[in-house]
């Protein structure tokens, strides 16, 4: 069964530093996704993208933040300069995007990121 | 931001018991309602999806939306050991659009 898969598993880094996390989304899929989710609180959206540009984001999702899909394989969140805010689990997801049915994202394992 | 409120737990249930969970929302556009399942350790799966209102059965898994009350329900008929998980209650505006999530409700279910 096609699954979404992210790496790394877990991510340490030091403050300031850039980190890029990455995903592999389901191989038909046209719509991507990134979430997150602080330890203890709700997933937060973060970004969606489509088309090759970003069609939806949060409030979150800053200058600091930005997505690529690099290879049309890929599909990567790049932190600029980590703040120790942004450790949380990430979330990647993905969807096909027939609009006449209901279409499921579909979720990867997560990466946990941990700014020290 | 308060857009999604979800029952908090933790809920420890003997197995066979029926599981109530719920969620309420404040955004009266929000049209679909999904129940996600989660495992330690692991992304969110799909439960059950429902647009509108009205209720969705499938096995021993019912949801349930209320629009006008703002309220939407899971329940777990028979509930098994290995239901134990946490279980999210996401809403969006239109299908593709961003998900918002309840905090999820972390469920033991004791053989």
């Amino acid at each position: 069964e096609p699954e979404v898969t992210q790496t790394p598993s877990h991510q340490v880094t030091q403050m300031g530093q850039e980190v890029i996390l990455r995903c592999v989304p389901i191989s038909n899929h046209l719509y991507f996704y990134w979430y997150r989710q602080i330890l203890g609180q709700k997933v937060e959206f973060l970004v969606s993208f489509y088309n090759n540009e970003i069609s939806e984001k949060s409030e979150i999702f800053d200058d600091q933040f930005s997505v690529e899909r690099p290879d049309g394989s890929n599909f990567t969140l790049k932190i600029r300069s980590t703040k120790l805010e942004d450790s949380a689990m990430y979330f990647c997801a993905s969807m096909w995007g027939d609009s006449s049915s209901y279409n499921e994202q579909f979720f990867g394992p997560g990466t946990r990121l941990t700014v020290l | 931001q308060k857009e999604v409120e979800q029952d908090p737990g933790p809920l420890s249930v003997p197995e066979g018991a029926i599981v109530s969970l719920n969620c309420t929302y404040s955004n009266s556009a929000f049209q679909y309602f999904m129940w996600y399942r989660q495992y330690s350790r692991k992304g969110p799966e799909l439960l059950m999806y429902t647009y509108s209102s009205g209720n969705k059965e499938d096995g021993r898994f019912t949801a349930q939306v209320d629009k006008s009350s703002k309220y939407i329900s899971l329940f777990i008929r028979d509930s098994q050991p290995s239901d134990s998980a946490t279980y999210l209650c996401a809403m969006s505006v239109t299908n593709g659009n961003q998900f918002y999530f309840g905090t999820g409700t972390s469920l033991t279910v004791i053989p």
